[in-house]
């Protein structure tokens, strides 16, 4: 069975820029998390998609940030403008239930 | 604030050793709680999952529920350096039920 795919695996860009993170799920999962991850911590959550629907975006930076889920396969986030402190492992996970997100090798973003 | 507090370590323990990572919670009506690793550079990887007061074995792992005492603990049994890596203790308690994450132990086993 094939893991979380996340592209890009790194991102270094300038301050003010925008930038866009990918993510294919699980095949069959319906429910996708996008989580930031800053060194030394854990996991944050930034949104949560239950099939092509937003279930919980309360965390999200919506002046800057935005995520869509098309179809309710794939799974987009963007940010615009970028900002230094969003310098952070930006990490997609896909579940069937509630006892297992299984997560994606993340996206290490530098912002400069 | 729901929160989950770990002590960020490093804990270091000798091969064989038993580690034991602990993790409080602030939300009493929590009613699942997580162990992940991470190693490295990598993703959180699900170990364990526990609902029930008391202790849930698998394996060299045996997490432990103390909902009194809003308390999880995780043990590793005879401890090897492949378990050297950070511990992230997670529950369900966000406004739409969502993991919310301790910032994680940072385990190192010294061959």
């Amino acid at each position: 069975e094939a893991g979380v795919a996340q592209s890009p695996r790194y991102k270094i860009i300038e301050k003010r820029q925008s930038v866009a993170f990918w993510c294919n799920p699980i095949s069959g999962h319906a429910t996708l998390y996008w989580y930031q991850q800053i060194l030394g911590q854990g996991p944050k959550l930034l949104i949560q998609f239950q099939n092509n629907g937003v279930v919980d975006d309360s965390q999200l930076p919506k002046d800057r940030f935005s995520a869509e889920r098309l179809k309710g396969v794939d799974s987009t986030l963007k940010i615009q403008p970028a900002k230094l402190e969003d310098s952070a492992v930006y990490l997609c996970a896909s579940s069937a239930t509630l006892n297992e997100q299984f997560f994606g090798p993340g996206t290490r973003l530098t912002v400069l | 604030q729901k929160e989950v507090e770990q002590n960020s370590g490093p804990l270091s323990v000798p091969e064989g050793a038993i580690a034991s990572l602990n993790c409080t919670y602030s939300d009493r009506g929590s009613q699942s709680f997580f162990w992940y690793r991470q190693y490295s550079g990598k993703s959180p990887e699900l170990i364990m999952f526990i609902y029930s007061n008391g202790d849930k074995e698998d394996g060299r792992f045996t997490a432990q529920l103390n909902k009194a005492s809003q308390y999880v603990s995780l043990l590793i049994r005879d401890s090897q350096p492949s378990d050297s890596a950070t511990y992230l203790c997670a529950f369900y308690g966000g406004s739409q039920g969502n993991l919310i994450f301790g910032k994680g132990t940072k385990l190192s086993v010294k061959p």
